[in-house]
């Protein structure tokens, strides 16, 4: 159980598109999803949480109007980076919480993002 | 920052041996958490103790937890090569919902 997927799982893009990044928790409800972001071989540098049917509290730094989050359902969040650049390439990765009470989080495999 | 800092950076042994990995926190906490992840994948969640624990296991993974040192460690016995990968801790605090992640720990068996 617990099991997290995320679409797509790379993703090419020219600079000033859009991309939308979907996170669905498969088998649970998720209250709560967090968004991530990792560079190589560095830790994750979590970006926002979104809590479903509310509007998502994004992490010092990190621009609402360019990392677009929407949590519309218990079983669905999505990403989208706006108007992308080149700098915006990373991997980005969306976990789940469930359960009240429960601590642990479900990560999906993640997306890799190249903006050309 | 309340992100935690592993050691060491990277870890390198042959397989049968130990891995220790240490991870050290600022804040007080509710739980640590020890995460694995292979390389360009996600994360795999492999062992939650808790604040009021001192010590846990699971198979060939041994986590301890220090609050007054404000650090935990994870010891994978007799390693194996598809042990390879990085390894992050991560903890939750009072008041918040998200994870704070460690630096983690590259390791790497070589068979």
């Amino acid at each position: 159980g617990a099991v997290v997927s995320q679409h797509p799982s790379w993703v090419i893009c020219k600079s000033g598109t859009s991309v939308k990044i979907e996170c669905r928790s498969l088998d649970f409800q998720a209250t709560t999803m967090f968004w991530y972001r990792q560079f190589p071989k560095q830790s994750l540098m979590l970006m926002a949480t979104s809590n479903e049917g509310s509007k998502a509290t994004y992490e010092q730094g990190v621009e609402k109007d360019k990392f677009l989050i929407n949590h519309a359902s218990l079983t669905l969040s999505t990403l989208t980076v706006t108007s992308a650049h080149p700098e915006d390439s990373s991997f980005y990765i969306c976990s789940a919480r469930g359960l009240a009470g429960k601590y642990e989080q479900y990560f999906g495999p993640g997306t890799r993002l190249t903006v050309t | 920052s309340q992100q935690g800092e592993e050691d060491p950076q990277a870890l390198s042994i042959q397989e049968g041996e130990n891995a220790t990995m240490n991870c050290s926190y600022k804040t007080s906490i509710n739980n640590l958490q020890w995460y694995r992840q292979n390389s360009g994948r996600g994360l795999v969640h492999l062992i939650l103790i808790r604040s009021n624990e001192r010590e846990k296991h699971s198979g060939r993974l041994r986590v301890t937890l220090d609050t007054s040192k404000k650090s935990s460690s994870l010891l994978i016995t007799a390693s194996r090569a598809a042990d390879t990968a990085s390894y992050f801790c991560a903890t939750g605090v009072s008041g918040a919902n998200n994870l704070f992640f460690g630096t983690g720990t590259r390791l790497t068996v070589i068979p």
